[in-house]
């Protein structure tokens, strides 16, 4: 059930800025529920890297930023590193869907 | 530590019946809500059910209800998931992961156990 739309991937050079979009609904991002982000390196296992929108957990680098509007969000990456090549999840809640944990579709960042 | 440690993923046949566990450890199990959120080869992450600190609710996802039964045990610290009538579809590394709540996310993940359901 994937009720948050992200593009399948976005690319840059190191040193570059890409943003990650995730799209969603008066249903969930919409209805104000925060919005959290992942990061998935190759063969690993998910890692919380922006929780309620825009805080980062300790260790998280503050190249990475989150924000939130209307029915949307973004995850920034500023400052591309190698290290950031990786997929990304956007999660947030919706309320048609009780008690349940939402995901986005997941996006892929290429550093080239 | 931190940490969560799942097993008990295995390649079964459709129809069978399969029981994951997440063992957690380093923190106070008994007062987190408890994820399992899966991820079918080259696909992305799907949440799959989640359970209440107490064990008095628990939702999840419309494909799997009916056939998956959360379940936790507060005593042993640990997190379950009965998977019945598994079809090609089921087949998915299955993580559980720490809730902290709507504003802060899930913040601890497990390695992973990986269920393939084949004949």
């Amino acid at each position: 059930q994937f009720v948050l739309t992200q593009p399948p991937s976005v690319s840059g050079a190191p040193g570059q800025r890409v943003t990650i979009s995730c799209t969603g609904s008066s249903s969930n991002i919409g209805a104000g529920y925060d919005v959290h982000w992942y990061q998935q390196l190759p063969g690993t296992a998910p890692k919380l890297l922006i929780y309620g929108n825009t805080n980062r957990p300790s260790g998280v680098p503050d190249r990475f930023s989150g924000s939130k509007s209307g029915t949307s969000a973004s995850l920034a990456i500023t400052g591309l590193q190698a290290e950031d090549e990786a997929d990304y999840y956007c999660q947030s809640y919706d309320r048609r869907l009780s008690g349940s944990r939402v995901f986005g579709t997941g996006t892929k960042v290429t550093v080239l | 530590e931190v940490q969560l440690v799942e097993s008990g993923g295995d390649l079964v046949q459709p129809g069978g019946s399969l029981r994951l566990s997440c063992a957690a450890s380093g923190f106070a199990f008994s007062s987190y809500w408890m994820n399992w959120v899966r991820q079918a080869p080259g696909k992305g992450l799907e949440w799959v059910a989640n359970i209440k600190h107490d064990g008095s609710e628990t939702y999840s996802v419309d494909s799997v209800k009916g056939r998956f039964t959360i379940s936790r045990d507060n005593a042993k610290n640990s997190l379950y998931l009965q998977m019945n009538s598994l079809g090609a579809e089921d087949t998915a590394v299955y993580y559980c992961a720490r809730d902290v709540g709507a504003h802060h996310g899930m913040d601890v993940w497990g390695q992973g156990t990986t269920v393939t359901v084949s004949s």
